[in-house]
C-alpha cells in the first residue's frame, strides 16, 4: 500500500518560535496533499490543499501567513507554523492523493502532535 | 449546514455481533465520493471503504460494508462480526468539488467492542 510519512511525530516548542512539519509520500507521487488539524476527541478540519508547484488553497478561517505550506516536489509538502502560540497546539495530519486519473483515495500520514508552551 | 453528520458520538457492541455506524451527507454535486476511516488511539487514519456517487452496488471490503442510500443521502458503515481490535474512532468523510479536492469529515463515532 501507499505510505505517507510525517516528521516529526511530536514536537514541543516555545511560544513565538516557528515549527516545520514535513509530509512525504514514500512510494508514490502525490500531485495533491492535504493538511488537517485535529483537536482532542474532535474531527479533522481541513486547513489547506497543497498542489505541487503552485500556491496552496486555504480553507476559510485559516491564516495563510501563519500556516505556510510549500509543496516543492511530488513527494514532499511542508507546513510551517510561524510564531506559534499555545492555541496552535494540536494534532496535525497530512494526506496525499496519488497522481493519476481515477485516484480517489487519500493516504494519511501518522500525524504530528505539536505542543506550544 | 453540516456536510457530514454522524449522530452517534459513542457506540457499544458485543464482540462477534454486527454494528451499524450512521452517516448522512449534504451535497448538491452529482459526482462525489464517500469514505469511512478508522482512527485508533495511536492517531493514524486508516482507510476502510469507499463509495462513489455513481456506484450502484454497495461497497464491501471484508467485514466492512457501506449501506449507500442515495435518495436519503446516507452512507452507513456496517461492521460484521465485531472484534476487540475494532474499538476506535470512526469517521465518515465526503469528497466533492469541481476538482474533486474538497474533503469533509464528520464528527466521528467512538466504537467500543465489549468482550
Amino acid at each position: 500500500g501507499a505510505v505517507v510519512s510525517q516528521h516529526p511525530s511530536r514536537v514541543i516548542c516555545k511560544s513565538g518560535t516557528s515549527v516545520k512539519i514535513e509530509c512525504r509520500s514514500l512510494d508514490f507521487q502525490a500531485t495533491t496533499m492535504f493538511w488537517y488539524r485535529q483537536f482532542p476527541k474532535k474531527s479533522l478540519m481541513l486547513m489547506a490543499t497543497s498542489n505541487e508547484g503552485s500556491k496552496a488553497t486555504y480553507e476559510q478561517g485559516v491564516e495563510k501567513d501563519k500556516f505556510l505550506i510549500n509543496h516543492a516536489s511530488l513527494t514532499l509538502s511542508t507546513l510551517t507554523v510561524t510564531s506559534a502560540h499555545p492555541e496552535d497546539s494540536s494534532f496535525y495530519i497530512c494526506s496525499a492523493l496519488r497522481a493519476g486519473q481515477g485516484s480517489y483515495e487519500q493516504y494519511f500520514g501518522p500525524g504530528t502532535r505539536l505542543t506550544v508552551t | 449546514a453540516q456536510k457530514i453528520t454522524q449522530t452517534q458520538p459513542g457506540m457499544f457492541v458485543q464482540e462477534k455481533e454486527a454494528v451499524t455506524l450512521d452517516c448522512t451527507y449534504d451535497t448538491s454535486d452529482q459526482s462525489y465520493g464517500l469514505f469511512w476511516y478508522k482512527q485508533p488511539s495511536s492517531g493514524e487514519m486508516i482507510f476502510l471503504i469507499y463509495q462513489g456517487s455513481y456506484d450502484e452496488q454497495n461497497a464491501t471490503e471484508g467485514r466492512y460494508s457501506l449501506n449507500f442510500q442515495k435518495a436519503r443521502k446516507s452512507a452507513n458503515l456496517v461492521i460484521s462480526a465485531s472484534q476487540l481490535g475494532d474499538s476506535a474512532m470512526y469517521f465518515c468523510a465526503m469528497r466533492e468539488g469541481p476538482n474533486f479536492n474538497k474533503f469533509y469529515f464528520g464528527s466521528g463515532t467512538k466504537l467500543n467492542v465489549k468482550p
